[in-house]
């Protein structure tokens, strides 16, 4: 059984360029996270689907950002004119159907942004 | 608003050592799950127990156990004879029954060195 993985692990880009993350959750979990995390911090929520759909964006989502989920698989975040405070690791996490059920993480992509 | 705070930021103990991390936390929410996750140095996140808020049972896993007191919100966790192995940052975090999402929210964790 493969756990979540992340695709690319670290990502270098200059100011103004957009930048592609993929995340694929481990198989049966139909709940899919993103999440950031800057150094010295926790990680903090993004986004969140159940199956295809985006039930949730957190307020850290500016409208430079953008997720998708097709077909309830793996998952996309897109940021376009990154800027320097994008800079950070962003990590993917899959659980079960449940709100308790724990949440699985991958290995994060680090982006940094020249 | 829901908050969870870790104020030791660094900890450093020497092999063998007994090391408590504490957890606080804040909701308004009577259904409540609380984790705790280790992240070591090569980043990802590993999930190492759940506690839902109508289980005050406190938890005992090797040398790891966890104290979940509603009375004061906390949920410390405690290593037993401890390792360099676990040296590490371990966050805690809480996600509410109402929200219906699952979505942690994350202490700012404790960065654990265990020294030979």
């Amino acid at each position: 059984d493969t756990g979540v993985s992340q695709d690319p692990r670290h990502k270098i880009t200059k100011r103004g360029q957009n930048v592609t993350f993929r995340c694929d959750p481990i198989s049966e979990h139909n709940r899919l996270y993103w999440y950031r995390q800057t150094l010295g911090q926790g990680p903090e929520f993004l986004t969140y689907f159940q199956n295809e759909a985006q039930l949730e964006k957190s307020r850290l989502l500016s409208d430079r950002f953008s997720a998708e989920r097709p077909k309830g698989s793996f998952s996309t975040l897109e940021i376009q004119r990154t800027e320097q405070g994008d800079s950070a690791m962003y990590l993917c996490a899959s659980s079960l159907a449940r709100v308790r059920d724990e949440q699985f993480f991958g290995p994060g992509t680090r982006l940094t942004v020249l | 608003a829901q908050k969870v705070t870790q104020a030791q930021t660094e900890i450093s103990v020497v092999e063998k050592e007994d090391v408590t991390l504490d957890c606080v936390y804040e909701t308004r929410d009577t259904t409540y799950y609380l984790f705790w996750y280790k992240q070591p140095p090569s980043g990802e996140l590993v999930f190492l127990i759940r506690r839902n808020s109508f289980d005050e049972q406190n938890e005992i896993s090797g040398r790891y156990s966890w104290n979940f007191q509603k009375s004061t919100s906390s949920f410390n966790f405690t290593i037993t004879a401890s390792q360099v192995v676990d040296s590490a940052v371990y966050f805690c975090a809480l996600s509410e029954g109402s929200s219906n999402t699952g979505k942690l929210i994350f202490g700012q964790g404790t960065t654990l060195q265990v020294k030979p």
